[in-house]
């Protein structure tokens, strides 16, 4: 399975713009990008996902680059409820039983 | 609203045990995973079933087994607990499709003591 790479953490401040970053260099031409995010002592919430161009959901803004080696995640105004661990996940586009590959994600801290 | 749930938030058991953890998801989803979350190593994928009776090894299956006999229910079952096997694991669903969304339960913390 392609990798991604992630910050171990980022902080915000509320009602700021939050770019989250991950890379994915090994990506290949069939792979979806996924975000998914943990808030504490829950399971995991799908966020958004993309394949080639960017796009928008009423949670975020997912910016593909134009290689598809890398893609951010963004959170236009970042509220006390945004503070979680984000996932960025390459997954199968075909077939596999669309398994998830978790790594260890970006703590977002987020502050008054 | 799809709604996973699992059968308990918090189990204590005792090495030796065996173990079931139930997972039920009420939208007919095809798939249905199980994974468990370590601190430092996130989630890792156990077992998956694509369909009833269906079922896969993920990255991590050693020391468990797994049961779809309907499709709603897919059940976790570590056969002899160990004190390796305390973790939170957390069960997911989805259609089928490289691109449909996962939809997770609350998680089960299990103490194997």
């Amino acid at each position: 399975d392609a990798k991604t790479t992630q910050p171990n953490s980022m902080e915000s401040n509320e009602e700021e713009p939050v770019h989250l970053p991950c890379n994915h260099s090994t990506i290949s031409g069939t792979d979806y990008i996924h975000w998914y995010r943990q808030l504490p002592s829950q399971g995991p919430e799908y966020v958004i996902h993309g394949l080639t161009s960017n796009v928008n959901n009423r949670m975020a803004s997912l910016a593909i680059a134009e290689d598809r080696k890398s893609s951010t995640l963004i959170l236009h105004r970042a509220t006390l409820r945004d503070a979680a661990v984000y996932y960025c996940i390459l997954r199968f586009g075909t077939g596999g039983g669309n398994k998830l590959t978790f790594g260890t994600g970006t703590q977002l801290k987020v502050e008054l | 609203d799809v709604k996973v749930t699992q059968s308990s938030r918090y189990l204590v058991k005792r090495t030796g045990e065996k173990v079931f953890l139930e997972c039920v998801q009420d939208m007919d989803h095809e798939n249905m995973f199980w994974y468990r979350q370590d601190p430092g190593l996130g989630l890792r994928l156990i077992y998956f079933s694509y369909d009833v009776k269906m079922k896969e090894k993920g990255d991590i299956p050693e020391g468990y087994s797994v049961s779809r006999e309907k499709k709603e229910r897919f059940s976790l079952i570590l056969e002899s607990a160990s004190t390796n096997q305390t973790s939170m694991y957390l069960c997911a669903s989805s259609t089928g499709g490289g691109w449909s969304e996962q939809y997770f339960g609350p998680g089960t913390r299990l103490t194997v003591t």
